[in-house]
């Protein structure tokens, strides 16, 4: 079956630091890949998507691209800021279902100034 | 982007008693919605999807007249929970589909059974 396995958290960084959250996943097929980003008290935000291999999915300074060969999307940012603080989850979706997608498990990132 | 909400955002009742959710799509219409649950640490996981106008299909494992599942309109779903237990403390959140790879999500209703 379809599934996303992504680093458990916490992960804690100093501002400006790098951040790569790793996330791979099982499919069968062609899915889609999403990151969502979940803010202290709201709901899942799409942060970016690739629907294709190769495609790399970029917004707010994070970027992920879609590794068909090693069924990998992780996601990377060069400087974060305390305002990235938030729960990241990865997520997929196949054709042929009607959106609803398979998360992993989220990985919470906190930023210290 | 576009807004999906629910109500209420927090909610506690009595074991046995039953409790409604709503998720409201606020500013497009949504033929499917869907229900997760997340619990503590854990992935969202999904209960069922709801269709406009039809039933819902659950998930195995979800208990569908335990979960009952609305979608009367084309901007409004509810999730009732019956004959609610403690194990049923949970974290719901619903979202919306407003096209492809277009899903919008409510910031979720924490259910308390006591």
């Amino acid at each position: 079956g379809n599934s996303v396995t992504q680093m458990e958290g916490p992960v804690t960084l100093s501002e400006e630091a790098f951040l790569t959250i790793n996330c791979t996943y099982t499919a069968t097929g062609y899915p889609s890949l999403f990151w969502y980003v979940q803010y202290p008290g709201e709901g899942l935000q799409l942060l970016l998507k690739a629907t294709k291999a190769d495609d790399k999915g970029s917004n707010k300074g994070f970027e992920a691209t879609y590794r068909k060969e090693t069924t990998s999307f992780h996601l990377e940012k060069g400087s974060v800021q305390v305002s990235d603080s938030a729960v990241y989850f990865c997520a997929l979706s196949w054709r042929g279902s009607q959106g609803n997608l398979i998360f992993g498990k989220g990985t919470k990132l906190s930023v210290k100034p | 982007g576009a807004v999906v909400s629910q109500h209420p955002s927090w909610v506690i009742c009595k074991s046995g008693t039953s409790v409604k959710i709503e998720c409201r799509s606020l500013d497009f219409q949504a033929t499917t919605m869907f229900w997760y649950r997340q619990f503590p640490k854990q992935s969202l996981m999904l209960m069922a999807t709801s269709n406009e106008g039809s039933k819902a299909t659950y998930e195995q494992g979800v208990e569908k007249d335990k979960f009952l599942i609305n979608h009367a309109s084309l901007t409004l779903s509810t999730l009732t929970v019956t004959s609610a237990h403690p194990e049923d403390s949970s974290f719901y959140i619903c979202s919306a589909v407003a096209g492809p790879y277009e899903q919008y999500f409510g910031p979720g209703t924490r259910l308390t059974v006591t």
